[in-house]
Order: structure tokens, then C-alpha cells, then sequence
């Protein structure tokens, strides 16, 4: 998976609860970036980073916060405020912010009970 | 707004046969294209890129082919064989070029 570390790999939440996915890469990339991708769809964008400390919103972030201390970490939470939170999360990286490959990770399938 | 999207969700092939994904895309300014395939469970893996400035490229049985003046996007696969079997999604850079924009993905199923 391209030097890219998802965990976990599944994750169970109860509604109300805030839940952290994490993502780390090793590529030295500056970009990262996370999606959401729902069953049949595509993948939308909620976060993204082009450098350690600056990051922007996506398509779809409300319920949705991030943080980038590190270049290779690039956690995403999800909180109760996410109406509909049940969805496979990947975590993307690029050396060049847009134009440029994206290196995916293996996916964190979040359900919550 | 922007947005990407394949001509058809499924696409069935005899293995053997060639196979043509196509992708329309709305942002005439995009300057990058990728197409990813993806299967089951696993996050998305890349195939072949092409920029704005070229027509097409070539890479091992796979061809991209970029239309920009009807701004259309196509994936061609020779010799395809079960293992091709996935989702496959094209995507375009936004108008910031901060980001893609990825399309809903055409199933691709080959049969043996």
C-alpha cells in the first residue's frame, strides 16, 4: 500500500462517541489528504494538507476535524456531529499538492452501532 | 460545479477482449488526469496519468487517451484478464489544483 499505514483496519463506534482514525505515511510526501467513500460511490474529499500545520476543508467536512503536528501523520476524527458516519475512510498521499500521483492507504471501515 | 463522471457503472468483457472506460470531465482548466483501479475492501491503486499536454500515453496494456476538446477521459485495457476485475475511477485535478476529484467508478468484470 505504497508506504501508507491505516489503522485500524476496522473500527466500531457507538453513536454519540468521537472516534480517531489514524494515518501515517513514509514517503516524505507534504500533501495528505483523507476520503470518504460510501458503497457504489466515489471518493470524496473532507481534508486535506499541503504542509505540517496548514490544512483545508474538503467537499464534506462538517462533522469532521483534523490535525497535522508531523509531516508523516495525518489523523482524522470523527464526532457525534457527523450525522452519518458509517463509511470506508481512506488516507491519501502526494509529494505535490493536486496535480501529482496520490498514494493510497489500505482504508479504515467505520461502523457505528 | 466541478465534477467528474464515467459513462457506465458496469462493463462486462470476455477475458481476452479489449476493454474502454470512459470518463467525462467538466473543468476545462484541469491540467492532470489519473485513472486508479480498485478492488474489494482495499483503497485504490494506481494505473496511469497523463497531463494536460499530451493526447496519450501508454503503459504496460493500459492507454489513456485525453479528448480535451470534448472534454472526455478514456481507459484502455488489451488482453484483459480476470485479474483486471475492479472498480475503476478517473479523476481530475480541481480548478486550485489543490486536490482531484475523483468520478463514481465504472465496475469492470471479466469472465474466464
Amino acid at each position: 500500500d505504497g508506504g501508507i499505514t491505516q489503522s485500524p483496519k476496522y473500527l466500531f463506534r457507538k453513536e454519540g462517541q468521537n472516534v480517531t482514525l489514524s494515518c501515517e505515511q513514509n514517503l516524505n510526501h507534504d500533501a495528505m489528504y483523507w476520503y470518504r467513500q460510501d458503497p457504489g460511490q466515489g471518493l470524496r474529499l473532507i481534508y486535506y494538507s499541503q504542509i505540517v500545520n496548514d490544512f483545508q476543508k474538503g467537499d464534506i467536512a462538517e462533522g469532521y476535524s483534523v490535525s497535522r503536528e508531523k509531516k508523516e501523520s495525518f489523523p482524522l476524527t470523527v464526532t457525534s456531529a457527523q450525522k452519518n458516519p458509517t463509511a470506508f475512510y481512506l488516507c491519501a498521499s502526494s509529494g505535490r499538492q493536486g496535480s501529482d500521483e496520490q498514494f493510497f492507504g489500505p482504508g479504515t471501515r467505520l461502523t457505528v452501532l | 460545479g466541478e465534477s467528474v463522471g464515467l459513462h457506465l457503472p458496469t462493463l462486462s468483457v470476455q477475458e481476452g477482449d479489449n476493454s474502454i472506460i470512459n470518463c467525462a470531465y467538466s473543468n476545462s482548466a484541469s491540467d492532470y488526469f489519473i485513472w486508479y483501479k480498485q478492488e474489494s475492501g482495499k483503497g485504490p491503486q494506481f494505473i496511469i496519468d497523463i497531463r494536460s499536454n499530451m493526447d496519450k500515453r501508454q503503459g504496460q496494456r493500459v492507454t489513456v487517451l485525453l479528448n480535451k476538446t470534448v472534454k472526455h477521459l478514456s481507459l484502455q485495457i488489451a488482453a484483459t484478464q480476470p485479474g483486471d476485475s475492479a472498480v475503476y475511477f478517473c479523476a481530475e485535478s480541481n480548478q486550485a489544483g489543490t486536490a482531484l476529484i475523483f468520478g463514481k467508478g465504472t465496475t469492470l468484470s471479466v469472465s474466464s
